[in-house]
């Protein structure tokens, strides 16, 4: 069975702290995503990552970095945690579809929530 | 720039009810139309699709139609199960670009 596999549940931070968020998959797809949901605005792209080493910004990434340093893993790092980025924090892969899309199918994992005090 | 529109919850069902949940879109190009679907303490995942217009995306009783005259993609199923209870997002991907843009999901609650 495919998996995206999350390193925590729930997540308790202070502000200021640094945090880091984990993903990894099983399946060797090339792309992987960083979603934020929050109620009644979704899922918010934070950052996409195409292959090792490779990343492009979503619609917001500030305050956040990621790194890439193996294919099957992603990680989401918030350099100085603040109280608004309190929230669900969802990981995502894909393969490249037929159209040469990175978006025909999302494999997600089952979320971090993270609350910043 | 391109937007998912879909209707508030939650929406409240007795079982074998009919379901329909809206769901219309902006976007330039030929985008591609999901509904996602997130059950209780899991991640999202792929219900069904569709790339074109005028196809239909079905799966588990399940189905929507790609409307390209009113930029809809509703989904819809026949009888609705307790099983079926989950907040049900509708997305598009841009043309040409790596970018999903989900809806702000719509809670289905079914009774028994």
């Amino acid at each position: 069975d495919v998996k995206v596999t999350q390193s925590s549940r729930y997540l308790v931070k202070r502000t200021g702290e640094k945090v880091f968020l984990e993903c990894v998959q099983d399946m060797d797809h090339e792309n992987m995503f960083w979603y934020r949901q929050d109620p009644g605005l979704g899922l918010r792209l934070i950052y996409f990552s195409y292959d090792v080493k490779m990343k492009e910004k979503g619609d917001i990434p500030e305050g956040y970095s990621v790194s890439r340093e193996k294919k099957e893993r992603f990680s989401l790092i918030l350099e100085s945690a603040s109280t608004n980025q309190t929230s669900m924090y969802l990981c995502a892969s894909s393969l490249w579809g037929d159209r040469g899309s990175p978006n025909e199918k999302l494999f997600f994992g089952s979320g971090t929530q993270l609350s910043v005090l | 720039g391109n937007s998912v529109t879909q209707m508030e919850g939650p929406v409240t069902l007795s079982e074998e009810a009919f379901l329909t949940i809206n769901c219309t879109y902006t976007a330039t190009g030929y985008p591609s139309l999901f509904w996602y679907v997130q059950y209780p303490g899991e991640g999202l995942q792929l219900l069904l699709k569709a790339t074109k217009a005028d196809d239909k995306g079905s799966n588990k009783g399940f189905e929507a139609t790609y409307r390209k005259e009113t930029t809809s993609f509703h989904l819809e199923k026949g009888s609705v199960q307790v099983s079926d209870s989950a907040v049900y997002f509708c997305a598009l991907s841009e043309t040409g670009g790596f970018k999903t843009i989900f809806g702000a999901g719509t809670r289905l609650f079914v009774k028994a």
